[in-house]
C-alpha cells in the first residue's frame, strides 16, 4: 500500500514563525503535491513538485515555499506564519506513469497559527 | 472558478437508504475522480471515471459521467453508518493536476 506520512497532526505556532510542515512517501511517486483545505473553499493547490529540486506554484502559492531535496519528501514552510494560514494542510503524491492518475494524500496537518 | 460544483452541500439519509451525490464542471475533461474524506482525516480514492466511458461500478458505489452535461454522480447503495464522510469530485487541470469541489458532506443516520 502506498503511504503518505506527514510530520504533525496538529501544529500550534505564533504569528511571525517559521513553519515546516514535512511529507514522506514510500512508492518512488514523482509528483508531491501540497494542499490546504478550508470549510467552504474545498482543497486548494499551494505547490506541487514534479521531481527533485522541481516546483511550481499551484493556485494559492504567496506566504508559502516548498523544498525538494529527495524524491520521497516535499516540505512546506510557511516563512512568517500568519492568522489567516490558519488551516488543514494535505499532502499528496502519485506517479507520473499515464493510466494511474490516482493521488494518494497523507492524514493532514492542522495548524493554527495564534 | 475553475472548480467543479457539488450538489448538494449536505445530505443526511437512514442507514440502507441509497445516497446520490453529483458534481458539475466547466471545462472538458480527460478523466473525473471521486475521494471521500473521513472527518478530520485525508482523503481516499475511491473511483476514476474516464471521458469515454460513462458508467463505472465498484462494490456499492456506482459513477456516471454525463460529458455533453458536463456532469457526474457518484451513487452509493445500502448506505453503512461507515459511510458518513465527506465526498469530492475532482477532475485532472493539465497533465498532472487535480482541481476539487466542494464536497458533500454526507451523514448515514441510524
Amino acid at each position: 500500500d502506498v503511504k503518505v506520512t506527514q510530520s504533525s497532526r496538529y501544529l500550534v505556532k505564533r504569528t511571525g514563525e517559521k513553519v515546516f510542515l514535512e511529507c514522506v512517501q514510500d512508492m518512488d511517486h514523482e509528483n508531491m503535491f501540497w494542499y490546504r483545505q478550508d470549510p467552504g473553499l474545498g482543497l486548494r493547490l499551494i505547490y506541487f513538485s514534479y521531481d527533485v529540486k522541481m516546483k511550481e506554484k499551484g493556485d494559492i502559492p504567496e506566504g508559502y515555499s516548498v523544498s525538494r531535496e529527495k524524491k520521497e519528501r516535499f516540505s512546506l514552510i510557511l516563512e512568517s506564519a500568519s492568522t489567516n494560514q490558519t488551516s488543514m494542510y494535505l499532502c499528496a503524491s502519485r506517479t507520473q506513469k499515464t493510466g494511474d492518475e490516482t493521488q494518494y494524500f497523507g492524514p493532514g496537518t492542522r495548524l493554527l497559527v495564534l | 472558478s475553475q472548480q467543479g460544483e457539488e450538489d448538494p452541500q449536505a445530505l443526511s439519509i437512514q442507514e440502507g437508504e441509497n445516497a446520490t451525490m453529483n458534481c458539475s464542471y466547466k471545462t472538458s475533461i480527460n478523466n473525473l475522480q471521486w475521494y471521500r474524506q473521513n472527518s478530520g482525516r485525508g482523503l481516499v480514492h475511491l473511483i476514476l471515471i474516464r471521458s469515454n466511458e460513462r458508467e463505472k461500478h465498484s462494490g456499492r458505489l456506482r459513477v456516471t459521467l454525463d460529458t455533453s452535461k458536463k456532469s457526474s454522480s457518484l451513487l452509493i447503495t445500502a448506505s453503512r453508518a461507515a459511510d458518513t464522510a465527506s465526498y469530492f469530485c475532482a477532475r485532472a487541470l493539465g497533465a498532472q493536476k487535480l482541481v476539487f469541489g466542494q464536497g458533500t458532506r454526507l451523514t448515514i443516520n441510524p
